[in-house]
């Protein structure tokens, strides 16, 4: 099955900054998530980008499907922005979660 | 218009036992999926349901069961509780392609 790789896993960051996540997948996909996990446990949609760039607000997120590799920028961090982001592209029919990518911003 | 709902939020149940976990999905939306976090595996696929059928199911054993209704609500049941079993149960919802949406989650403690 589809092996996808999150980097890095963990981040910390000063409020403010930006950042870069990433995740590469181990084949072809035809469609891929981006979600970020709450403290309380709930998946917020973030993206869905099977390919090219999309914007909002300070996200945005470029899936190059051809390369395998999907990135998240994260601009002008805020503390709201903690928790986990996952990289989730379809594969067999069904999402498949890569480990996640811990993001922490102090204030 | 109302998001995924799962019901229970919290739940603890005792080794041996058997739970049930509900799912309403977003008005209209048809495919049912469910998902298990544990922070030793992270989230794994459990099954997805289309129109009260199973069309995928990931690598559980046989204890973790599910099913659809036909107004597109979804249970899964676990029999036989383990302590393993603990975890963050996420159910998502999709109208008909793969973009889906969460719920909050049922968070199982077995003891």
């Amino acid at each position: 099955g589809i092996q996808v790789e999150q980097s890095p896993p963990d981040l910390i960051l000063q409020e403010g900054a930006n950042s870069t996540l990433r995740c590469n997948f181990s084949d072809s996909v035809n469609n891929l998530q981006w979600f970020h996990q709450n403290p309380w446990g709930q998946l917020i949609n973030l993206f869905y980008i099977p390919s090219g760039t999309k914007q909002n607000g300070r996200l945005s997120a470029t899936t190059v499907a051809t390369e395998r590799y999907s990135l998240l920028y994260i601009s002008s961090s805020q503390t709201t922005d903690s928790g986990v982001y996952f990289c989730a592209p379809e594969g067999d029919d069904k999402i498949i979660f890569g480990k996640g990518t811990r993001l922490h911003i102090l204030p | 218009k109302a998001g995924v709902t799962q019901t229970p939020r919290y739940l603890i149940k005792t080794r041996g036992q058997q739970v049930t976990l509900s799912c309403s999905p977003i008005s209209g939306h048809r495919s049912v999926s469910w998902y298990q976090q544990t922070p030793g595996q992270g989230l794994q696929f459990l099954f997805e349901y289309f129109s009260e059928t199973q069309r995928n199911k990931g690598n559980f054993p046989g204890r973790f069961s599910g099913r659809q209704f036909s107004n597109s609500r979804s249970e899964m049941n676990v029999s036989t509780l383990e302590l393993g079993d603990s975890a963050l149960y996420l159910c998502a919802s999709s109208l008909r392609g793969p973009e889906a949406f969460f719920g909050q989650g049922t968070r199982l403690t077995v003891v």
